[in-house]
């Protein structure tokens, strides 16, 4: 079951940046944090995922409070193209032969404004 | 990566029907799993299906509405039986990541849009 609350939506302006919050107050110390978003008519697509530390790829970047109860998704200059639902997942550490699915909440409908 | 291809991309069926999506995977993965995503809706999870063995399913799912067939490695369908309108929704394939993404990505097909009229 989703254990993540996220605002229903959010307006962005194109060239600026993008935050996105997710609370999860329930996370337990083996449970990362992953983001994925869906463009529409698409498949859901990975962005990122930490545990604890504060983490940065070529997407985004992801802020993860010291206790661990919320994190923030950084889309550092939006563009039109990042207009998409963002789903925020906690899930326990991979385990091998074990399930290891993605249960999706209600997710952010992020609207990037020219 | 993974490329998922998913088969057909829409259809538009009559009510009591079956239908069969096929999904197929470039490479060969241990697990697979099928989402459902009604409109306007997230996703949610059906059931997982593990090569060689019965599919799990999630609660509210059941085989006989939705049976799955893992034949190989790089193969799964997910029947949706006696459709009714309610079924209407996009069925998705996934599978989990494999070398550098093994435990971190899961990849995507770009589902299976089903209306039942």
């Amino acid at each position: 079951d989703a254990k993540t609350t996220q605002p229903t939506s959010m307006d962005c302006a194109e060239g600026r940046a993008a935050n996105l919050p997710c609370n999860h107050s329930t996370i337990s110390g083996n449970e990362y944090v992953y983001w994925y978003r869906q463009i529409h008519s698409q498949g859901p697509q990975y962005i990122i995922h930490g545990l604890k530390n504060n983490e940065t790829n070529e997407m985004a970047s992801l802020i993860i409070t010291e206790d661990r109860k919320s994190s923030t998704l950084i889309l550092p200059h939006a563009t039109l193209r990042d207009t998409a639902v963002y789903y925020c997942i906690v899930r326990v550490a991979y385990r091998r032969h074990t399930g290891n699915q993605f249960y999706f909440g209600t997710g952010t409908s992020l609207t990037v404004i020219p | 990566s993974a490329v998922i291809s998913q088969k057909p991309s829409r259809d538009i069926c009559q009510r009591g029907t079956s239908l069969t999506i096929q999904c197929q995977v470039d490479s060969q993965v241990t697990m697979m799993f099928w989402y459902r995503q009604q409109p306007g809706q997230s996703l949610t999870l059906i059931a997982t299906a593990n090569q060689g063995s019965e599919a799990t399913y999630e609660s509210g799912f059941v085989i006989d509405k939705f049976p799955i067939s893992r034949p190989n490695l790089t193969f799964s369908t997910l029947t949706v039986s006696n459709m009714s309108p309610e079924d209407s929704s996009i069925y998705l394939c996934s599978v989990e990541g494999q070398g550098d993404t093994l435990g971190t990505e899961a990849f995507f097909g770009q589902g299976t849009r089903l209306t039942v009229v």
